[in-house]
């Protein structure tokens, strides 16, 4: 079974702190995903890597950036944590190409306060 | 951009109703996906598809491409169905931008 870990399912942080959240697949996938997902607004895409030190920008990238140094591994990065960061974070992989499942961890729950 | 609509928003049913939820996009796919939520967070994929149906157990998904419209139906719901349900597509050309539409939240009541 193809397995996604993100490292913390609940996180609370102050106001400018500089917070991490880790992903994990362990399935060779080449595409690694960071959405947030808001009540009324769905998913909404971050940050993507298509490969090792690879990443584009997603719809709302403001305010975080993204390291991918190992295939298996996509952190998320808020520089300097606001309270409009609070959300719930969900990283996602897939292998390359239109026609792969998608799949997704189990959710960081981030408050920012 | 495509726009990814889903219907109902809510929807309760009695277990062992036959429920539909529908989605509709804007825009050509190479793919659409129906995923699912329960709450707590995690998202789990029902379902990839192109063209044509596709069933698993209890759960059939349906496309058709020329009116830009998917059902998701679900045959004898059970409690256990409960969760948020999400479509998404992926516009032709795009390797990986999926574009996700709100959720149609179901309740199935025993």
């Amino acid at each position: 079974d193809v397995k996604v870990t993100q490292s913390s399912r609940y996180l609370v942080k102050r106001t400018g702190e500089k917070v991490f959240l880790e992903c994990v697949q362990d399935m060779d996938h080449e595409n690694m995903f960071w959405y947030r997902q808001d009540p009324g607004l769905g998913l909404r895409l971050i940050y993507f890597s298509y490969d090792v030190k690879m990443k584009e920008k997603g719809d709302i990238p403001e305010g975080y950036s993204v390291s991918r140094e190992k295939k298996e591994r996509f952190s998320l990065i808020l520089e300097s944590a606001s309270t409009n960061q609070t959300s719930m974070y969900l990283c996602a992989s897939s292998f390359r190409g239109s026609g792969n499942t998608i799949y997704f961890g189990e959710g960081s729950w981030l408050t920012v306060v | 951009k495509n726009e990814v609509e889903q219907s109902p928003q809510n929807l309760t049913a009695q277990e062992g109703e036959f429920i539909t939820i529908n989605c509709s996009y804007s825009v050509g796919i190479s793919a659409l996906h129906w995923l699912q939520q329960h709450p707590g967070g995690g998202i789990v994929s029902l379902f990839m598809l192109s063209s044509g149906k596709k069933k698993h157990g209890r759960l059939i998904a349906t496309i058709n491409i020329q009116e830009k419209h998917s059902s998701l139906h679900i045959t004898a719901s059970h409690p256990r169905d409960s969760a948020v349900y999400i479509c998404a597509v992926r516009s032709g050309g795009s390797n990986y931008k999926l574009t996700f539409g709100k959720g149609t939240l179901l309740t199935v009541n025993p």
